[in-house]
């Protein structure tokens, strides 16, 4: 099926750094999102977003967060500066249209603060 | 969205029919039943999704209840890869742009050899 590809899939930072987080999301999809897990607690979203602009986030996108998805590349997660509570493994989705359209994840990049 | 209800964990044997409860007492008549299952170090992958209708796929049959109140995700023939934590999520039909799943819990199946 459909793939979402994270790179890296770790990342190790000290805090206080700025860090991004890649997503590859599959190619016909117009909707992107993010979500955030810590280690043993549920899935947390974090962000949507559609035609160059953030639609909709929660409480935990922090103003420290933001996202961008430049010429049509990899849609990005930048965390600047980074916080020991942004410990967390970071999930990437992608669907073909809002509402309640599918989405595909991608297998999550691991972030370790330091 | 309204909340859904799962419980925590469930047990089966490998070859045995899973059914999965999901109770969804507040559910509103524009809201699809979606299930998503989850595996350690993985994202969610998709399973099936139901407005009113049962439906079937490759991985599972969704059976929905007449006041969709309820509904049940049956998993046939189960093996050691079916094991995962089962998340059943609603979520409005036809919303343009603001979209998100929550995730509760889930129920985590656990399968026997």
């Amino acid at each position: 099926g459909p793939k979402v590809l994270q790179i890296p899939s770790h990342q190790i930072i000290d805090m206080g750094q700025m860090v991004t987080l890649n997503c590859d999301p599959v190619s016909n999809h117009l909707y992107f999102y993010w979500y955030k897990q810590i280690l043993g607690q549920q899935m947390e979203f974090l962000v949507n977003f559609y035609n160059g602009k953030v639609m909709e986030k929660s409480k935990l996108f922090k103003d420290q967060f933001s996202v961008e998805r430049p010429d049509g590349s990899y849609f990005t997660l930048k965390i600047q500066p980074t916080a020991l509570e942004d410990s967390a493994v970071y999930f990437c989705a992608s669907s073909t249209a809002g509402g309640a359209a599918e989405q595909f994840f991608g297998p999550g990049t691991r972030l370790t603060v330091l | 969205d309204a909340k859904t209800t799962q419980p925590d964990s469930m047990e089966s044997t490998e070859g045995e029919t899973v059914h999965l409860p999901c109770s969804h007492a507040t559910i509103s008549g524009n809201e699809y039943i979606y299930w998503y299952r989850q595996v350690p170090l993985q994202g969610p992958e998709y399973v099936t999704h139901g407005l009113q209708q049962n439906t079937t796929n490759s991985m599972a049959f969704l059976a929905i209840a007449s006041d969709r109140k309820s509904s049940t995700l049956i998993l046939p023939h189960v093996s050691l890869r079916d094991a995962a934590v089962y998340h059943c999520i609603l979520r409005v039909a036809g919303a343009e742009g603001a979209d998100r799943l929550t995730f509760g819990k889930g129920t985590q199946l656990i399968i026997q050899p």
